[in-house]
């Protein structure tokens, strides 16, 4: 079945602690992206990734960092997470050829920092 | 930064009322996305409108994109509970950029 898949699911963590966020996604797909989610903002993008090795800004990439060693894996690292920092994250991937638009979501990761 | 803005907010209705939601935008769209999001889930791809003034139709759900491309609407005939979600309107900048509205919460009640 094609997925992406995020673990955890729900993370609660104290100010400071690093964290990651996996995200796997078994479509072959060249691109990928991380985005947050908070009440009345919608999908804000964090990170997206071209290709292996290529990664770029969203709007609103401060405080996080990524990296895309394989194709099929994008983590989100929070180096030294804050309480404004909690929010739901998805991670989504999308192909470079045909619908590129599309993009398939992960079933998201709750994170709340104290 | 693309500002897309959505209306209304939150829409709460009966089961076999119609509803209308909208996306607009100050610039041009190159194209647009509607997504439907359920609770606990991540969004879900309804449709994408490429073309100003193109109509796209899913079952109940009827897609119109603005003749200039600047605004889009989700009507959707006869709602039904499993309509219930929220509804986020997307477009892709470039690359593989791409911003989201703020979204319209419908809830459909029996």
């Amino acid at each position: 079945e094609a997925q992406v898949t995020q673990n955890p699911r729900y993370l609660i963590t104290v100010t400071g602690k690093k964290l990651t966020v996996t995200c796997s996604q078994n479509m072959n797909h060249e691109y990928m992206s991380w985005y947050r989610q908070d009440p009345g903002l919608g999908l804000r993008q964090i990170y997206y990734s071209m290709n292996v090795e290529v990664t770029d800004k969203g709007d609103v990439p401060e405080g996080y960092k990524v990296s895309r060693k394989e194709k099929r894996n994008f983590p989100l690292i929070l180096e030294s997470p804050s309480p404004n920092q909690t929010s739901l994250y998805f991670c989504a991937s999308n192909s470079l050829r045909g619908d590129t638009d599309t993009q398939y979501f992960g079933p998201g990761t709750r994170l709340t920092v104290l | 930064t693309q500002l897309l803005e959505q209306s209304p907010q939150f829409l709460s209705i009966q089961e076999g009322e119609n509803l209308t939601v909208y996306c607009n935008s100050s610039s041009v769209f190159s194209s647009l996305q509607w997504y439907r999001q359920e609770p606990g889930e991540g969004p879900v791809l309804l449709v994408t409108v490429v073309t100003g003034g193109e109509v796209k139709k899913l079952k109940r759900l009827t897609f119109q994109f603005g003749d200039a491309r600047k605004d889009s609407s989700l009507h959707i005939t006869a709602a039904q509970t499993g309509d219930t979600g929220l509804y986020l309107c997307a477009e892709r900048a470039n690359f593989n950029k791409f911003y989201f509205g703020s979204g319209t919460k419908l809830n459909v009640k029996p």
